[in-house]
This record gives C-alpha cells, structure tokens and sequence, in this order.
C-alpha cells in the first residue's frame, strides 16, 4: 500500500501522559497536514507543513502540541501531558504541490483515548 | 469566519430514489468546495471538486453562489452508495487547507 500511513492506529493512555503518532506521507508529496476529529464532528485543521518548513498552525494547537516533519518525509504529532479533551482521532494528510487543488490523501488515522 | 454547515447527520433511502445531500457554505471570498466520501472501514478520500464540474459514481454538484450552497445530488441511490459525506471548502487557496462539514450519513436501504 503506497498511501499515507499513521502508527500507531489506536493508543489509549493516562491523562498526562505523552504520546506520540508518526505519519508517513505518499513518499512524492511535499505537503502535509494534521487534522483532528471528534465524534459527530468533522475533521479540523491542526498544522500544514511544506516539506520541513511549518507553516500554519490553529489555534486548536495548544502549547501542549507539537509536531515536526524532519527533512520533509514523515511527520510526528505529540501531545505532551494529556488531557481526556485530547480524545480523539488524529488524521495525517499529504498532497502535492501543484496538484489538484483541494485534494488531500488521508491516512486512517491514529485514534486517542485519554483515561 | 469561515463555515461549512451540513444540516443532516442521516439521510436515508431506498435502492433507486434520488439522493440530496445539503451543504451551505459562509465565505467572502471566491470559495473552492469539495465534498469527501468515507466508505466503512475505509479512509476519507475525495469525491468530487466544484471546479471540475464532473461526475463521479454518478454523484454530481452545482455552486450555487446566490443559496451559498454546493448540494451534492445523485438520481437513483445505489446501496454501495452508502457511506458518510463531508462537504469541504478550502479556505486556505494553494495550501489546500480545507473546513469540513459534520458530515451526512447516507444509507441506502435494499
């Protein structure tokens, strides 16, 4: 499968502790983003990275959130002290620049559930 | 702000009727509005773009600027049509950063 991959799929965890996901992007896109989903809502913009360079991030980002993308390929996300308001699924997306506009490839996503 | 509303979390049906998903947009700008499938157990992945004026599975959708509106239609609803639907507008121009609607769920009964 050469699509946009997230490790791990489910990780459950105690409120504040730190976890971390991993996205792989389709190994040619420049770009990519974080998004958040909550149940019964649809995914939220978090961050976007082009190649390593971070160029936006919401205000959904707290101080608590960081994400890197090292020499443009995979990206991490980590939340530091966790809080059960962080549940939810994290969705990691890559496209390329020049593309078709609005088209994101989605990964199935990390889901996360603060105890 | 920007805002896409999607007023149906279900939207159910029988195999061959026609199919209406609803989205309104809120945008000052020229909007691009996309709307995204996910099919059980399946990741989200594009459907359709406005600009592209295509269709797809059968599904099409027209801008609407006067409504605000970028309803996605299909005639006669297929039972593998069943899935949930994002409405998405970019906000962000070649950034491609998108705002989802809360999704529809369509089912199409036999």
């Amino acid at each position: 499968d050469t699509g946009v991959s997230q490790d791990p799929r489910h990780k459950i965890t105690k409120r504040g502790q730190n976890v971390t996901f991993r996205c792989d992007p389709i190994s040619e896109h420049n770009r990519l983003y974080w998004y958040r989903q909550t149940l019964g809502q649809g995914p939220e913009f978090l961050t976007y990275f082009q190649n390593e360079a971070q160029l936006e991030k919401s205000r959904l980002l707290s101080d608590r959130f960081s994400a890197e993308r090292p020499k443009g390929s995979f990206s991490t996300l980590e939340i530091q002290r966790t809080e059960q308001g962080d549940s939810a699924m994290y969705l990691c997306a890559s496209s390329l620049g020049g593309g078709r506009t609005g088209e994101l490839f989605f990964g199935e996503g990390s889901r996360l559930t603060v105890l | 702000a920007q805002r896409v509303t999607q007023p149906e979390k279900l939207l159910s049906v029988f195999k061959g009727a026609p199919v209406e998903l609803k989205c309104n947009y809120s945008y000052s700008g020229s909007p691009e509005l996309f709307w995204y499938v996910q099919y059980s157990r399946q990741r989200l992945q594009l459907l359709l773009r406005h600009i592209s004026r295509e269709s797809i599975k059968g599904f099409t959708a027209d801008l609407n600027k006067g409504e605000t509106s970028f309803h996605l239609k299909k005639p006669f609803a297929q039972e593998e049509d069943s899935a949930m639907y994002y409405c998405a507008s970019n906000y962000g121009g070649a950034t491609n950063k998108l705002i989802f609607g809360t999704g529809t769920l369509l089912a199409v009964q036999p």
